[in-house]
């Protein structure tokens, strides 16, 4: 059975602390993905990677950095989080994208909240 | 902007009753695909349509991709408690000569025994 496994699933922090999402799939997929979910906005991709040490800025990569030092782990940073960062965090994998439509594998999500 | 505007973004019915759930863009979508979220779950693909008028069925569930390539629709007929959930579109869309998967707002559905 496909797995993406996320750190946490409830993580509340401080305004000001450096925060860390760890992702981990067991597809040997190449693609991995972070994205926020808002109510009413869907969701936004953050950073995506292709590939180990690749990284791609997404559509709201401000605030956030990401690390792929492994195939099978994606980390998201919250260098020094925000209240405007607090929601749910999803991760997903995929195999190599090209003109098909790959399925994405989301993980459980980490709902972070900044206090 | 949304490039993919979902429709109605709630909906509360009947079990056994039937509905329709829209997605649709001003642009063309290379694919399209539909995705279930449960309550603290990630997202899970339901069905992925590539070709314009194509019509996917799972059980209870029929997708339609537009001929054009600009909308799709999610039509349940009737409906059960376990349909509950939150449905997303994504569309791949080719943005700046890169390919990119946009996502809905998304539909929360109510399913009332």
């Amino acid at each position: 059975d496909v797995k993406v496994t996320q750190s946490s699933r409830y993580l509340v922090k401080r305004t000001g602390e450096k925060v860390f999402l760890e992702c981990v799939q067991d597809m040997d997929h190449e693609n991995m993905f972070w994205y926020r979910q808002d109510p009413g906005l869907g969701l936004r991709l953050i950073y995506f990677s292709y590939d180990v040490k690749m990284k791609e800025k997404g559509d709201i990569p401000e605030g956030y950095s990401v690390s792929r030092e492994k195939k099978e782990r994606f980390s998201l940073i919250l260098e020094s989080a925000s209240t405007n960062q607090t929601s749910m965090y999803l991760c997903a994998s995929s195999l190599l994208q090209g003109l098909i439509a790959y399925e994405q594998y989301f993980g459980p999500g980490t709902r972070l909240t900044v206090t | 902007t949304q490039l993919l505007e979902q429709s109605p973004q709630f909906l509360s019915i009947q079990e056994g009753e039937n509905l329709t759930v829209y997605c649709n863009s001003s642009s063309v979508f290379s694919s399209l695909q539909w995705y279930r979220q449960e309550p603290g779950e990630g997202p899970v693909l339901l069905v992925t349509v590539v070709t314009g008028g194509e019509v996917k069925k799972l059980k209870r569930l029929t997708f339609q991709f537009g001929d054009a390539r600009k909308d799709s629709s999610l039509h349940i007929t009737a409906a059960q408690p376990g349909d509950t959930g939150l449905y997303l579109c994504a569309g791949r869309f080719i943005i700046q000569g890169a390919q990119k998967l946009v996502f809905g707002q998304g539909t929360r559905l109510t399913i009332n025994p």
